[in-house]
């Protein structure tokens, strides 16, 4: 059964910080892995896709890698800004056609101005 | 991206009434739609997976006869919860996954619907 842990739980830093969230995976048999966000009380914004075939993946100030033979992924916000304040989830998507999507229970990042 | 919007997007009913929640893909055709359950401060549960035309399939733990969901276009999924009670307050995300021309399996997200029931 995969599970996804993201570490830390919580995170808070001073607004211009680079920061990394950390997402590791038990089952590296994926078909892709993506982040997201999701403001309070709010649906999830899709942020990056990344592919199994693939390393990385950037959009703007986030850049998303995988290690799928070791399991972990990282999200790597640079120039943090207040309006980043959210919670990042980090899914796995396990097996072409079976659609089964295994979330971890999210970084709540807070960006203080 | 892609849209998806759901509606309500928040509601409130008595114990006993039932609650219908609809899941709209804006601009592209989903085939399938997935219906998960958010509780505060723990991630998303999968709930079932929505087939156009077909049944649902559910998660292990979810009653079928309880939470109805039909998928009748390529476009519209409804979650509907029959006889509410206090312990269904949660928060109901739905997402969707597109079909041609580039289906890479990336879903995407409604803005969930938070129910509340008295």
């Amino acid at each position: 059964k995969q599970e996804v842990t993201q570490i830390p739980a919580a995170l808070s830093v001073p607004e211009g910080e680079n920061l990394v969230l950390n997402c590791s995976f038990t089952d590296s048999a994926i078909y892709n892995l993506q982040w997201f966000r999701q403001d309070p009380g709010k649906g999830l914004t899709s942020l990056l896709l990344i592919q199994s075939s693939q390393r990385e993946q950037t959009s703007g100030r986030l850049n998303a890698s995988l290690d799928k033979s070791s399991g972990r992924s990282t999200l790597y916000i640079a120039a943090s800004q207040p309006g980043d304040s959210a919670t990042y989830l980090c899914a796995v998507f396990s097996g072409a056609g079976s659609y089964q999507l295994t979330f971890g229970k999210g970084t709540k990042l807070s960006v203080i101005p | 991206g892609a849209v998806v919007s759901q509606h309500p997007s928040w509601v409130i009913c008595k114990s006993g009434t039932s609650v219908k929640i609809e899941c709209r893909s804006l601009d592209f055709q989903a085939t399938t739609m997935f219906w998960y359950r958010q509780f505060p401060k723990q991630s998303l549960m999968l709930m079932a997976t929505s087939n156009e035309g077909s049944k649902a399939t559910y998660e292990q733990g979810v009653e079928k006869d309880k939470f109805l969901i039909n998928h009748a276009s390529l476009t519209l999924s409804t979650l509907t919860v029959t006889s509410a009670h206090p312990e269904d307050s949660s928060f109901y995300i739905c997402s969707a996954v597109g079909t041609a021309p580039a289906n890479t399996g990336e879903l995407f997200f409604g803005e969930g619907s938070r129910l509340t029931v008295l």
